[in-house]
């Protein structure tokens, strides 16, 4: 059964370029969620869907971050233009139903913006 | 102050050790309570719940003390496959729905 998927796993990049992150989710999970993890403050929720809609967008830094999901298997990211502070590792987690206890993550992708 | 707040570590024990790593959360309607594990460079995955009573799963022991707001875990015999980032992970209720908040993890090293 495969997990959470993500595209790319890595990627460096130059200040001022977009950037796109994929998930996919696990096949009937209909709760998914980005994260963001830094050294310096560990792992944060940026945005979280439920059902393809967005419920709390309120950890998306700025108007740089923008979220989709266009429907129930595939979700983006994206970072325009990308700043070198926003270089961190992206997580997509997702999970079944409105209960959060259990989240499974994908192996998330490696962002290097210089 | 954090929502959730956990010693960084590192905790560098020998085989066979036992450690025990505790957390703080600051919000006391918080509902459930669990130790997500996280492999060097890799996603983080759930370890266990952690119940009112306590609960154990072989070499591994979660406790709750809902009056102090304290979660801890304690491992006995470590094992070098032990060595990882171990997160506490609170849930509760804020902007509307049940969220996980994840604290910073801290890190054990298990070494020969």
């Amino acid at each position: 059964d495969a997990g959470v998927i993500q595209s790319p796993r890595h990627e460096v990049t130059e200040m001022g370029q977009e950037v796109t992150l994929r998930c996919k989710p696990i096949s009937g999970h209909n709760s998914l969620f980005w994260y963001r993890q830094t050294m310096m403050r560990g792992l944060e929720l940026l945005i979280y869907f439920n059902n393809n809609v967005p419920i709390d967008d309120s950890g998306m830094p700025e108007d740089r971050f923008s979220a989709k999901m266009p429907n129930a298997s595939f979700s983006t990211l994206k970072i325009q233009p990308s700043e070198p502070r926003d270089s961190a590792v992206y997580f997509c987690a997702s999970s079944y139903g409105t209960g959060q206890e259990t989240q499974y993550f994908g192996p998330g992708t490696r962002l290097l913006v210089l | 102050r954090k929502e959730v707040e956990q010693d960084p570590g590192p905790f560098n024990v020998p085989e066979g050790a036992t450690v025990a790593f505790n957390c703080t959360y600051s919000n006391s309607a918080s509902q459930s309570f669990f130790w997500y594990r996280q492999d060097c460079r890799k996603e983080p995955k759930l370890l266990m719940s952690v119940y009112s009573s306590g609960n154990e799963d072989g070499r591994f022991t979660a406790q709750l003390n809902r009056a102090s707001q304290y979660i801890s875990l304690l491992i006995r015999d470590s094992k070098l496959s032990d060595s990882a980032t171990y997160l506490c992970v609170v849930l509760m209720f804020s902007g509307g729905y049940n969220k996980l908040i994840f604290g910073a993890g801290t890190r054990l090293a298990v070494h020969p």
